[in-house]
């Protein structure tokens, strides 16, 4: 079985600062992984994901993310936040093959104030 | 073209009534999940189809919990009978299998219940 863990519920920052959001997965086997996106009120959008090949990978609204299997990590980044990405980002883990299953993470708060 | 289109967006209801929430997932999608979400567990998978099978079921709370596809085009949740602890936020979202799986699931609005 696969687990996430978002080690922060809440991230402040300033607006232009930058700001990393950490996830690390746990799996015995290969994975896909992915970045969500939960504005207020809404539902969940795809940021970025991870399938194979280089491990940094760019998404929209300009974040990125690296994935670094040593460490079983998936960290998502942004170099200058803006008031609008105040949201709650979920990191996500699925098997490769097999289940469709997507296990989340509980999600981070990350809120820009001007 | 149009999202997943979840209803209703808010249910109050009282404990013991049934609650039936319902969903159109994207057109040519052929995986529909069903998931929770709460401040204290966050977003819980409790059943997905794929081509309108049920696949896994493991995250259905319990027996008062139901859910169906009749078709491509329509999944349903229903509770019955309803309890304050199943308020929460409930989201269903589809995906298709493209050349490579990639996973990518397309999430409705969320049906947001309230059991008083």
């Amino acid at each position: 079985a696969q687990s996430v863990t978002q080690l922060d519920s809440q991230v402040p920052v300033f607006e232009e600062a930058p700001v990393e959001l950490r996830c690390n997965y746990s799996s015995s086997v290969s994975v896909y992984l992915f970045w969500y996106v939960q504005y207020p009120n809404q539902g969940l959008q795809l940021l970025l994901k991870y399938l194979s090949g280089s491990t940094l990978v760019k998404g929209i609204n300009g974040f990125e993310a690296e994935f670094n299997k040593s460490q079983t990590s998936f960290h998502l980044r942004k170099p200058s936040v803006h008031i609008s990405d105040t949201a709650e980002y979920f990191c996500a883990v699925r098997a490769q093959g097999g289940s469709e299953k997507l296990v989340f993470g509980k999600g981070t708060k990350l809120t820009v104030n001007p | 073209d149009a999202g997943v289109i979840q209803s209703p967006r808010h249910e109050v209801t009282e404990m013991g009534q049934e609650v039936t929430l319902r969903c159109k997932p994207i057109s040519g999608h052929n995986s529909l999940f069903w998931y929770r979400q709460t401040m204290m567990r966050g977003l819980e998978l409790l059943i997905y189809f794929n081509n309108n099978v049920p696949i896994d079921d493991s995250g259905m709370p319990e027996d008062r919990f139901s859910a169906k596809m009749p078709n491509a085009s329509f999944s349903t949740l229903k509770i019955q009978p309803s309890e304050p602890r199943d308020s929460a936020v409930y989201f269903c979202a589809s995906s298709s299998r493209t050349g490579v799986n990639t996973g990518e699931l397309f999430f409705g609005e969320g049906s947001r219940l309230t059991v008083l």
